[in-house]
């Protein structure tokens, strides 16, 4: 079965500094991944997806990811953050029947000036 | 253009109630999925429509059930409300060539509580 676990519930950094939300997948087979970012009062927003094309993958706002077979790994980054990026980040796989999608428990990202 | 939009934005109810929730997809989807989120967690599954057919289910109980319009928009029903029921459920919808969810739209959801 598909599953992902991110692995800080919680990230405070300052701003113009790195960001590093981890997540590490499990999947029986080439897993389709995804970032989602949650704003307060507002609906999940697609940051990046991977779909095997490409194992760095560059989404929206400047982040980017990428993907690590080796390691299972799907880390996001970011080489600057901005305090508009204080959100929660949700690392996603896609289910095996290939409709549902799999949300791990989430980052909160807290970005301070 | 309208995103997804849910309705109502909060609900209070009591145990053994019944509530129903609303969601209009994007213009242009025809496939909603719902999702229920718990405080402090990721949004878990709970089935999707197409075609005002239920094409694939996660793992909740048959208290969930739902419904999907001609004109795409859907409906999640739960009955027997249960103090657990409290959650944001999300609705979300995908354009027709997207079928594998590359493309997900989320609307901003509806709190629900129960007491």
């Amino acid at each position: 079965a598909q599953s992902v676990t991110q692995l800080d519930s919680h990230v405070s950094v300052s701003e113009g500094t790195p960001v590093l939300l981890r997540c590490n997948y499990s999947s029986s087979y080439s897993p389709s991944l995804f970032w989602y970012v949650q704003h307060p009062n507002k609906g999940l927003q697609l940051l990046l997806k991977y779909t095997s094309a490409a194992t760095l993958v560059k989404g929206i706002n400047g982040f980017e990811a990428e993907f690590k077979k080796s390691e299972t790994s799907f880390h996001l980054t970011k080489p600057s953050a901005h305090m508009s990026d204080a959100a929660e980040y949700f690392c996603v796989v896609r289910g095996q029947a290939g409709t549902a999608l799999i949300f791990g428990k989430g980052t909160t990202l807290s970005v301070s000036s | 253009d309208a995103g997804v939009t849910q309705s109502p934005t909060h609900l209070i109810k009591t145990r053994g109630q019944q509530v129903t929730l609303r969601c209009s997809p994007k213009s242009g989807h025809d496939t909603v999925s719902w999702y229920q989120q718990a405080l402090g967690q990721g949004p878990q599954f709970i089935f999707q429509y197409y075609e005002e057919e239920e094409r694939q289910r996660g793992n909740f109980p048959d208290r969930f059930s739902g419904h999907q319009f001609p004109n795409y928009s859907s409906e999640l029903n739960v009955n027997a409300l249960l103090l657990g029921d409290s959650a944001l459920y999300l609705c979300a919808s995908s354009h027709p060539e997207s079928s594998t969810n590359e493309k997900l739209f989320f609307g901003s959801g509806t709190q629900l509580s129960v007491l």
